[in-house]
């Protein structure tokens, strides 16, 4: 199996734009997948594939990817975007899943 | 309405079994692939177990292979885990979520294991 690494936290000014990061070996053969979860509630899918975000995501949120990183960029952030965030790929077996252990986004 | 619903959990003793029930209503259950995901209290997102749509693959993450299976029953559109053996480690909020991409998630049951 493989790891991914995010920063614990990460903050933003309201209206800036922030950059969350997710580092793995298995980033370089699978593209990362992003949920968003706040207090008490299930997490919530914010993008996947290369770049695609299920209906009703804003489209502030988008994804990229380089070498063996994965970033999520929330473009104007908003105070309701406050919320943890994880990554996940799968690993080098295909079968299996893997997750970052989360980023704390405040939205100053 | 698109959803799913956990129900099972519960405070039980190490080295007890559970079995998780995840009801899925409002989609087409037999089309998705299905997974269970756990949070332990505090802590980050850990996938458990995954299986196809007709039940013929499974797959787990290394600390439950051995003491859990997964199922699933399509005509009554739902999912389980069984769970063996229970270690306090398992304590976590269990989590059934659907697709590959698990665009759909439950609200989770919780299981506690302690003595």
């Amino acid at each position: 199996s493989s790891e991914l690494t995010q920063d614990p936290g990460v903050s933003v000014a309201l209206g800036q734009t922030v950059r969350v990061t997710c580092q793995g070996d298995s980033l370089r053969s699978y593209y990362a997948t992003w949920y968003q979860q706040k207090p008490g509630q299930a997490p919530l899918l914010v993008i996947y594939g290369k770049n695609t975000r299920p209906s009703g995501i804003p489209d502030r949120f988008s994804g990229s990817s380089s070498g063996n990183t994965a970033s999520l960029t929330i473009t104007g952030a908003q105070a309701e975007d406050e919320a943890d965030y994880y990554c996940s790929s799968r690993d080098s077996s295909g079968d299996h899943v893997v997750f970052g252990g989360g980023t704390k986004l405040t939205v100053l | 309405e698109v959803q799913l619903v956990e129900s099972g959990g519960g405070l039980v003793q190490p080295g007890e079994s559970l079995r998780l029930s995840c009801a899925a209503s409002g989609f087409t259950f037999i089309n998705y692939y299905m997974s269970w995901v756990r949070q332990a209290p505090g802590k980050g997102l850990e996938w458990v177990a995954s299986i196809k749509q007709d039940g013929g693959e499974k797959y787990y993450v290394d600390s439950v292979k051995g003491r859990s299976n997964i199922s699933r029953d399509n005509a009554r559109n739902s999912l389980y885990l069984q769970m063996n053996s229970l270690r306090v480690e398992d304590t976590a909020v269990y989590y059934c979520a659907r697709g590959f991409y698990w665009s759909l998630w439950g609200q989770g049951t919780l299981v506690t294991v302690s003595s």
